[in-house]
């Protein structure tokens, strides 16, 4: 089955503990973003991949690094967690052409205290 | 600076009607337009993809319209049904000559479907 994977699906930290949330695509996409949504902001990109080794700042990237080693994974790493990046992650893929449609993960809900 | 607005931001209809929610967005230079449906707490659905040389995408009881002159979209649903409750939100991909295409996202129309 096509898909999008995250985990954790859920994630609750304390304030400076590195924490890394995985996402992996078995669909052979070359593009995969993160995104962040928070109630009345709607969603936000952090960073975007266009392939293995190319990745960019999305909206905002503050707070977060990314990496693409692979093609099918994309994790998105919290080096030093704050309470303001509780949110709701969505990690998203497609292929790389423009008229191709956005795939989603489920959602990692991150509580930071 | 593309954006999206979706109006209206929540909408509560009885069993049955039929409904129309809103997106519109302020560049027309887009490669698709495409809408999807969240549970709450939960991930993105994709219900439609509209290519933007299409004029509308029709699954089900659902049919997405795209004029992209105006800049607007249209999702409606037939017979609502309790199970349509949900949040809606389209999102645009911009058509540009760079590599990244930004995907820009309406904050959604919150759909209540009363028994």
């Amino acid at each position: 089955e096509a898909q999008v994977t995250q985990n954790p699906r859920y994630l609750i930290t304390v304030t400076g503990k590195k924490l890394t949330v995985t996402c992996s695509q078995n669909m052979n996409h070359e593009y995969m973003s993160w995104y962040r949504q928070d109630p009345g902001l709607g969603l936000r990109q952090i960073y975007y991949s266009m392939n293995v080794e190319v990745t960019d700042k999305g909206d905002v990237p503050e707070g977060y690094k990314v990496s693409r080693k692979e093609k099918r994974n994309f994790p998105l790493i919290l080096e030093s967690p704050s309470p303001n990046q509780t949110s709701l992650y969505f990690c998203a893929s497609s292929l790389q052409q423009g008229l191709s449609p956005l795939h989603f993960g489920n959602g990692t809900r991150l509580t930071v205290t | 600076k593309q954006e999206v607005t979706q109006i209206p931001a929540a909408l509560s209809v009885p069993e049955g009607e039929n409904l129309v929610l809103n997106c519109s967005f302020t560049d027309s230079a887009i490669y698709n337009l495409q809408w999807f449906r969240q549970d709450p707490g939960k991930g993105l659905t994709s219900l439609l993809l509209i290519q933007s040389s299409q004029r509308e995408q029709t699954s089900g009881r659902l049919n997405a319209s795209l004029d992209k002159s105006s800049g607007r979209s249209t999702l409606y649903i037939a017979a609502s049904q309790p199970g349509d409750s949900a949040t809606y939100l389209c999102a645009v991909r911009p058509r540009n000559s760079g590599g990244y295409q930004k995907v820009t996202f309406g904050i959604g129309t919150k759909l209540q479907v009363i028994p």
